[in-house]
């Protein structure tokens, strides 16, 4: 399966500035996805990025405030703009396929996640 | 659209017994069932996952059923031991789209 690595792992933001989460993957994938999940709670999806075109943002979310970037099959970037601090979650990278044996349609990955808090 | 409610949210068990969590779902249409383990700190892991043509389906200690008329599916861990604890989500989806609608996740404890 294919092994994601997310930076930052954590970070503490001020109110009002924005950050970027890296996610990069060891092999090429068709479709990479960004959840949030919020403390305690369950995971949503955000969008889904797309390679060499804008992201499909998910109802509740825009692009405004979560830009995405795509650039090749490896690499993805979400940026959380304008935080306040009911962005305090997890952001989640992922991507298609699974653990042999469990692999097929639908089968996600996740990366370890970006906790983020907002003061 | 579709919906997931899980239950409980938080279980405790004794090592060696049995831990079951159940979760239901609103959407007919949903055809793909899918089991993620999170521990502290990490995202997310599939442990298992059912399609809606098949009733049951299982791996060492862990099970999965599916009733597609009651819509509802279940997670059974037998034998139950302390580095199975972690929060556990149920998903639903179909085999048509990447999306997936999770549950609110159960935190399951497994005492020593």
């Amino acid at each position: 399966s294919a092994v994601i690595s997310q930076k930052p792992s954590r970070d503490i933001c001020q109110r009002g500035t924005s950050l970027t989460i890296q996610c990069q993957v060891d092999s090429q994938v068709t479709m990479m996805f960004w959840y949030r999940q919020q403390p305690g709670q369950s995971l949503t999806l955000i969008a889904t990025a797309n390679q060499g075109s804008e992201a499909t943002y998910e109802s509740g979310f825009v692009i405004d405030k979560f830009p995405i970037s795509r650039p090749n099959l490896t690499f993805s970037t979400l940026t959380v703009s304008n935080m306040s601090p009911e962005d305090s979650s997890i952001y989640l990278c992922s991507v298609e396929g699974g653990l042999a044996g469990l692999s097929g349609a639908n089968v996600l990955t996740f990366g370890a996640g970006s906790r983020l808090t907002v003061l | 659209g579709e919906n997931v409610e899980q239950h409980p949210s938080t279980l405790s068990v004794q090592e060696g017994d049995s831990a079951v969590i159940k979760c239901t779902y609103s959407d007919s249409a949903s055809n793909y069932f899918p089991w993620y383990k999170q521990e502290l700190g990490k995202g997310p892991q599939l442990i298992i996952d059912i399609r809606s043509n098949v009733g049951e389906k299982k791996d060492q200690r862990i099970a999965v059923t599916l009733n597609k008329t009651a819509k509802h599916f279940s997670l059974h861990i037998t034998e139950t031991q302390p580095e199975d604890s972690a929060v556990y989500f149920c998903a639903a989806g179909m085999d048509s789209s990447y999306k997936l609608i999770f549950g609110s996740g159960t935190r399951l404890l497994v005492r020593p």
